[in-house]
């Protein structure tokens, strides 16, 4: 049972420059979760999705879209990085909904945008 | 809009020493957690409080919830060094997302 996974788990990219972050869950657990942690801050919600093929918008959404076509699968993705989306983002999951249940959450990705 | 305010944001002790954490939030949640994080690590649940006057305890550290004082303390019971970590609260708020405070980042020196 791995849990949570993410990939890549370090990332370097030029401003404008797309990528995808990948995570991967097996624990059948229908709320999954993008969050970034950037210094001195607690973390903020990107988007959230509530169930394969759904998502919403979190606190912070702009410059990322996120897809979820399988229920262990949720895919962030920037079209055009900025310096500002420098940061570690992490992805979570719950079996119910976040206001009733515990998230767990993957390693991390390290992403740092030149 | 919910705010959620830890403090200490930065807690240097010695072993053997009792502490408390402080989360206070600033409108209506019936729901509190609190998550570990060590350095360059992932979050680890800890606790979840869910009503008031909830207390919850596992060893050394004990959490306990006043939701008519919107808030919530983290209690370190005779610290070790192993307890050193980013301590998290985070609130739900009407959304059901959480809301999270920027964190406690604990020092515990031999």
């Amino acid at each position: 049972n791995a849990g949570v996974t993410q990939t890549p788990k370090f990332r370097v990219l030029k401003t404008g420059q797309s990528m995808t972050l990948l995570c991967a869950q097996d624990m059948n657990h229908e709320y999954m979760y993008w969050y970034r942690q950037d210094p001195g801050m607690g973390l903020r919600l990107i988007h959230y999705s509530v169930g394969e093929g759904t998502t919403a918008k979190g606190e912070v959404p702009d410059g990322y879209n996120v897809s979820r076509l399988k229920k262990q699968n949720f895919l962030l993705g920037l079209e055009s990085a900025a310096p500002s989306q420098t940061s570690v983002y992490f992805c979570a999951s719950s079996y119910f909904s976040v206001g009733t249940d515990t998230q767990y959450f993957g390693p991390g990705t390290r992403l740092t945008v030149l | 809009e919910l705010k959620v305010e830890q403090n200490p944001l930065f807690l240097s002790m010695q072993e053997g020493k009792n502490y408390t954490i402080y989360c206070n939030y600033s409108t209506t949640s019936d729901r509190l957690y609190w998550y570990r994080q060590d350095p360059g690590k992932s979050l680890e649940s800890l606790f979840v409080l869910l009503s008031n006057g909830a207390v919850k305890q596992e060893g050394r550290l004990m959490a306990s919830l006043d939701t008519k004082a919107r808030l919530s303390t983290l209690h370190i019971t005779a610290a070790v060094h192993d307890l050193s970590a980013t301590y998290f609260c985070a609130v739900s708020d009407s959304n059901y997302q959480l809301i999270w405070g920027a964190g406690t980042k604990l020092i515990i020196k031999p």
